[in-house]
């Protein structure tokens, strides 16, 4: 089993749709990462946060301390938002390092 | 004007061989990260580095090394290529512990055959 879990794997949607990705990790953290790999393979960063809620765009990024689960959604989804979405926890269990998910395949479809 | 910049981007060596990747950023962080991608996409930390501190991921075998001249490059230098290395790796840069997020390089996909 992984210490970081994401919901679903694969994912495809039709443009338009509001899409939500599910992170779930076992362990006390004390960041927790969202980054998206486009088809060609660069990483970038959308979101770091250690509680609450973040928005930058159509995205938004919550986390929930108590139940160690972080969502990721996307509103008015287009094709170009199809990547792989990683979401990756640090923890003094991990040595503060990140230890990533499995990601999300998201195909947004015209 | 690429704020983390990888090279090369591709590399074919034979098993045994020892080479470089090079990483180079030019936003001021002051801490630089090598991770490698392997075939099931799954990212792992190799080494984290800064001015102050080298982590090093123990399950990283030692024929990986970082080297850093400065703080705006860290090079990962592997000897004794194997088959197992291969694998696409990427550099990744933050201020500090990255409260504001990483910038990651494009990657390296290295192919030992």
């Amino acid at each position: 089993k992984n210490e970081v879990e994401q919901s679903p794997q694969n994912l495809t949607a039709q443009e338009g749709e509001f899409i939500t990705i599910n992170c779930s990790y076992s362990v006390g953290i004390s960041a927790l990462h969202w980054l998206q790999q486009h088809p060609g393979g660069g990483i970038v960063s959308l979101f770091m946060l250690s509680s609450g809620k973040k928005k930058h765009g159509r995205l938004i990024a919550t986390i929930n301390i108590q139940e160690k689960h972080s969502s990721l959604h996307i509103t008015a989804s287009h094709p170009r938002d199809s990547a792989v979405y990683i979401c990756a926890a640090r923890s003094p269990n991990y040595g503060q390092n990140f230890v990533f998910g499995p990601g999300t395949r998201l195909s947004v479809l015209p | 004007d690429t704020a983390v910049s990888q090279t090369p981007k591709y590399l074919v060596t034979q098993m045994g061989n020892d080479k470089s990747i090079k990483c180079e950023q030019n936003l001021g962080h002051d801490t630089m990260y090598w991770y490698k991608q392997d075939s099931k996409k799954f990212l792992k930390i190799m080494f984290s580095y800064n001015n102050k501190e080298l982590i090093i991921n123990e399950t990283v075998p030692n024929r990986f090394s970082p080297k850093s001249p400065d703080k705006a490059h860290l090079n990962l230098h592997i000897n004794s290529l194997e088959l197992g290395d291969s694998a696409v790796y990427f550099c990744a840069s933050s201020q500090g512990q990255g409260v504001y997020g990483y910038t990651f390089g494009s990657g390296t996909r290295l192919t030992v055959v």
